[in-house]
């Protein structure tokens, strides 16, 4: 268990609004990734963070803003949500302390856009 | 870019029996990470093995173990044993050993069936 937590699990909402996805972990470590899965495409990676304030895009960026206030916090917005982001999106976590670096996973958000 | 290719989206074993599910990985650097991750119904991204590429001993861990072909860029995971706790979709992915972001590259995943 690499200390992750992903809320809200579950949300659906509606074209247009803003929605915040919340990464939180216990660990201390320095990546925290966000990534979303889509049949037929395995899981793409939509941003990273490398420390507090120092975030990246990933291949799938467009529609979505990170930002990581404090190193257990990673948060992923939607600023107006469209139904191409119906998705299942999970954080990941990595870091020095970890053998090999490996990345360990949340449990997974599943979010609807009608 | 790197990429990942899983040639088999859906395969199937008899439970007790063996199976290998393919992986390969398209890159021009010569240091770099492979994973297994399992996704059981639960939805959960599960660790199942990893490998170095600067190993030449292909990893183990109990009854997983891969077989890693460096030149032919191939990383299959070989399941003995097979258990219906191992029905599951499998992701193979890449990671590169040089940069600072650690980011995976995954491929598209297999869907195996353990048949009882």
């Amino acid at each position: 268990d690499a200390g992750i937590t992903q809320s809200p699990r579950h949300k659906v909402t509606e074209t247009g609004t803003p929605v915040t996805l919340r990464c939180h972990q216990t660990e201390n470590h320095r990546y925290m990734y966000w990534y979303r899965q889509d049949p037929g495409h395995g899981l793409r990676l939509i941003h990273y963070s490398y420390g507090v304030k120092d975030t990246d895009k990933g291949e799938v960026s467009d529609g979505y803003s990170v930002s990581r206030s404090k190193t257990e916090d990673f948060l992923l917005t939607l600023e107006s949500a469209t139904s191409s982001q119906t998705s299942v999106y999970f954080c990941a976590i990595s870091g020095r302390a970890i053998p090999g670096d490996t990345q360990y996973f949340g449990p997974g958000t599943r979010l609807t856009v009608l | 870019a790197q990429t990942v290719t899983q040639s088999q989206p859906e395969m199937s074993v008899q439970e007790a029996e063996t199976v290998t599910l393919s992986c390969t990985y398209d890159t021009s650097e010569s240091d770099y990470y492979l994973f297994w991750y399992k996704q059981p119904p639960s939805r959960q991204m599960i660790l199942v093995i990893r490998q170095e590429a600067y190993k030449q001993q292909n990893a183990t861990e109990n009854r997983f173990s891969v077989n890693f072909q460096k030149a032919a860029k191939s990383f299959s995971l070989k399941i003995s044993d097979s258990q219906l706790g191992d029905a599951a979709m499998y992701f193979c992915a890449y990671r590169s050993g040089g940069g600072s972001n650690y980011k995976l590259t995954f491929g598209k995943g297999t869907l195996l069936t353990v048949n009882p």
